[in-house]
């Protein structure tokens, strides 16, 4: 069983739709979680950066964290065409001595279709 | 700025070639990783570096070496080539303990025949 655990997809949606994604996850320890954008041949993005429970929105995008559930989810609002990319959640234990080694989901692929 | 980059941006080897990955990042990271990624995957930590002329091992280390010479650079050898080792390696760099925002490069496409 994989660590982090993310649909593939991929998730198409028309333009002005909310997207929500999300990722589950069966490591207590952690306690950062990040959202990651990746266009197609590109390198990732950091998109959204969470530490513990909770939300936190930025512009169109909202993240979420259920630490007692081990589940965390991404929105996003008003969806363009500009954000069909695939989305990697990454989680950290932080373990500052061996550095931030992230472990990331698959990553969903989404299609915004104008 | 350039922020990381990578070097090749692809290449096609034969089994048993050996070759190198070199990263670059002109952000003054102490942090460096390669990872590589396959389909379904996500992202697989293969080495770290936590400063110059430091190495660590992260999740799948088997086939590669790295050093970190300066600390602006981290490359990624590998000393005989697999056609399992067929992927897109990407690096990236970070401030430090304590900031967990990573920052990656382009990628290289790697295919092994």
């Amino acid at each position: 069983q994989k660590e982090v655990e993310q649909d593939p997809g991929p998730l198409s949606v028309p333009e002005g739709a909310i997207v929500s994604l999300n990722c589950t996850y069966s490591n207590s320890a952690f306690q950062y979680f990040m959202w990651y954008r990746q266009y197609s041949r590109k390198g990732p993005e950091l998109l959204m950066y969470t530490y513990s429970s909770g939300n936190k929105e930025d512009g169109r995008f909202t993240a979420q964290v259920d630490k007692s559930s081990k589940y965390i989810s991404l929105f996003i609002r008003d969806s363009q065409p500009s954000d069909s990319a695939t989305y990697l959640c990454a989680m950290s234990e932080r373990v500052p001595a061996a550095g931030n080694k992230l472990t990331f989901g698959g990553g969903t692929r989404v299609l915004v279709k104008p | 700025n350039a922020g990381v980059t990578q070097t090749p941006k692809f290449r096609v080897l034969k089994t048993g070639q050996s070759m190198t990955l070199l990263c670059a990042q002109d952000m003054n990271h102490e942090y460096m990783y390669w990872y590589r990624q396959d389909p379904g995957m996500g992202l697989r930590l293969i080495h770290y570096s936590v400063g110059e002329g430091t190495t660590a091992k992260g999740e799948v280390p088997d086939g590669y070496n790295v050093s970190r010479l300066k600390k602006q650079n981290f490359l990624l050898g590998l000393e005989s080539a697999a056609p399992s080792q067929t992927s897109v390696y990407f690096c990236a760099s970070s401030y430090g303990s304590g900031q967990e925002t990573q920052y990656f490069g382009p990628g290289t496409r790697l295919l092994v025949l």
